[in-house]
């Protein structure tokens, strides 16, 4: 079965760098997500991303966030200046048709904020 | 809020029996979805059941849905020590496209 990819799976990161995590969905999906799971919590949307531009995005999604969609491939998550909040497991998703239906998320990226 | 929440936290069975997880919301859906997540692992899609439907099957999995209650369950047939994960349910609402997780229940099948 067609996989999402996340590169790197473990990123360490000093209070204010910033840090871009990297997706490659699924070739002909065009519904792209990133979500997130601090540790012991439940797992957190960020945002959405349709035909190039943001569909959706949450609270947490504030102007430190961003993503691009920068060649046919890749989908990636930039945090400019990152918190020791920011530490969490940052999942991305994509989806044929949306969220009606089923979305296959890539293994993670773990970012550590030190 | 359309927060899932799902029900027991833990469960530890031993393998073959039956595991029964149920997951309340609190919102109008449009559909529920179950996924599971291995430690530390990304959640794998389990199954959909749209808001018009009651019941859905596949393999060993069978998912309920009772939109009046506001409830889902999830029961896993002749577990397996594979099955050992954490299971989540996640709804969707309206026009939004956010799936909205609850916090897992996670399972621990022993041989």
């Amino acid at each position: 079965e067609p996989e999402v990819t996340q590169t790197p799976s473990h990123q360490v990161t000093q209070m204010g760098q910033e840090v871009i995590l990297r997706c490659v969905p699924i070739s002909n999906h065009l519904y792209f997500y990133w979500y997130r799971q601090i540790l012991g919590q439940k797992v957190e949307f960020l945002v959405s991303f349709y035909n190039n531009e943001i569909s959706e995005k949450s609270e947490i999604f504030d102007d430190q966030f961003s993503v691009e969609r920068p060649d046919g491939s890749n989908f990636t998550l930039k945090i400019r200046s990152t918190k020791l909040e920011d530490s969490a497991m940052y999942f991305c998703a994509s989806s044929r048709g949306g969220v009606n239906e089923k979305l296959f998320f890539g293994s993670g990226t773990q970012l550590s904020v030190l | 809020s359309q927060q899932g929440e799902e029900d027991p936290q833990a469960l530890s069975i031993q393998e073959g029996e039956n595991a029964t997880m149920n997951c309340s919301y609190k919102t109008s859906i449009n559909n529920l979805q179950w996924y599971r997540q291995n430690s530390g692992r990304g959640l794998v899609h389990l199954i959909l059941i749209r808001s018009n439907e009651r019941e859905k099957h596949s393999g060993r999995l069978r998912v309920t849905l009772d939109t009046s209650k506001k409830s889902s369950s999830l029961l896993i047939t002749a577990s397996r020590a594979a099955d050992t994960a954490s299971y989540f349910c996640a709804n969707t609402q309206g026009g939004s496209e956010k799936l909205v997780f609850g916090k897992g229940t996670k399972l621990t099948v022993n041989p």
